[in-house]
């Protein structure tokens, strides 16, 4: 099976402006979740969705948002964006609600804010 | 709440020696998970392992071995004859009830050729 991926890689985007990152789980998968990871927080917890719906959400400011589409394929905004939003975003599937199951990791999509 | 404790930040080993990494996680919950995952200069995290708090036994795959031990709270994780592809950032994580991964500061491994 192919694994997960994120789109894009990598993006340059100005304070202010919003961005959207892309995730396709594993084929069969049907729960993402989306985690932060920076050298000053390590790795956080934003959110997770099952079914189209989220389920779980991390201690992150309204700019942060995300939606899952019926294929299971997930989208994460983060609007008016902030030198602070620099960071490795990483996506996560599972088979199913993420208390039962483990997650698999995607490569990651590196944002950088300037 | 819930804590997860990686003491060592950097470990350099030679090639072929042992080494182990620590993590010392906290919980108030009776059920829980643990996981130890790698992550290469690439960035993609590896799942490793996953171990419930109702499951003691110790577990070894290949070189890699894994000791949990609730009285002390601590889950950790043994590389046997490192090698150099095991140069990565190993991390730990602690999942309780239906909440999400809460991740250690991760223990940065080089093995030295």
């Amino acid at each position: 099976k192919a694994g997960v991926t994120q789109t894009p890689r990598y993006l340059i985007k100005t304070r202010g402006q919003q961005v959207t990152l892309s995730c396709s789980p594993i084929s069969g998968h049907r729960s993402v979740s989306w985690y932060q990871q920076t050298p000053g927080q390590g790795l956080q917890f934003l959110f997770e969705y099952f079914s189209e719906t989220q389920r779980n959400k991390g201690n992150f400011p309204g700019r942060f948002s995300g939606r899952q589409f019926s294929n299971s394929r997930s989208e994460m905004n983060v609007s008016t964006l902030e030198l602070g939003d620099s960071a490795l975003y990483l996506c996560a599937s599972s088979e199913g609600q993420v208390s039962s199951y483990e997650q698999y990791f995607g490569p990651g999509t590196r944002l950088t804010v300037t | 709440a819930q804590k997860v404790t990686q003491a060592q930040t950097e470990i350099s080993v030679v090639e072929k020696e042992d080494v182990t990494l620590d993590c010392v996680y906290e919980t108030r919950d009776t059920t829980y998970y643990l996981f130890w995952y790698k992550q290469p200069p690439s960035g993609e995290l590896v799942f490793l392992i996953r171990r419930n708090s109702f499951d003691e036994q110790n577990e070894i795959s290949g070189r890699y071995s894994w000791n949990f031990q609730k009285s002390t709270s601590s889950f950790n994780f043994t590389i046997t004859a490192s090698q150099v592809v095991d140069s990565a950032v190993y991390f730990c994580a602690l999942r309780t009830g239906a909440n999400n991964l809460f991740f250690g500061t991760g223990t940065r491994l080089t093995v030295i050729p």
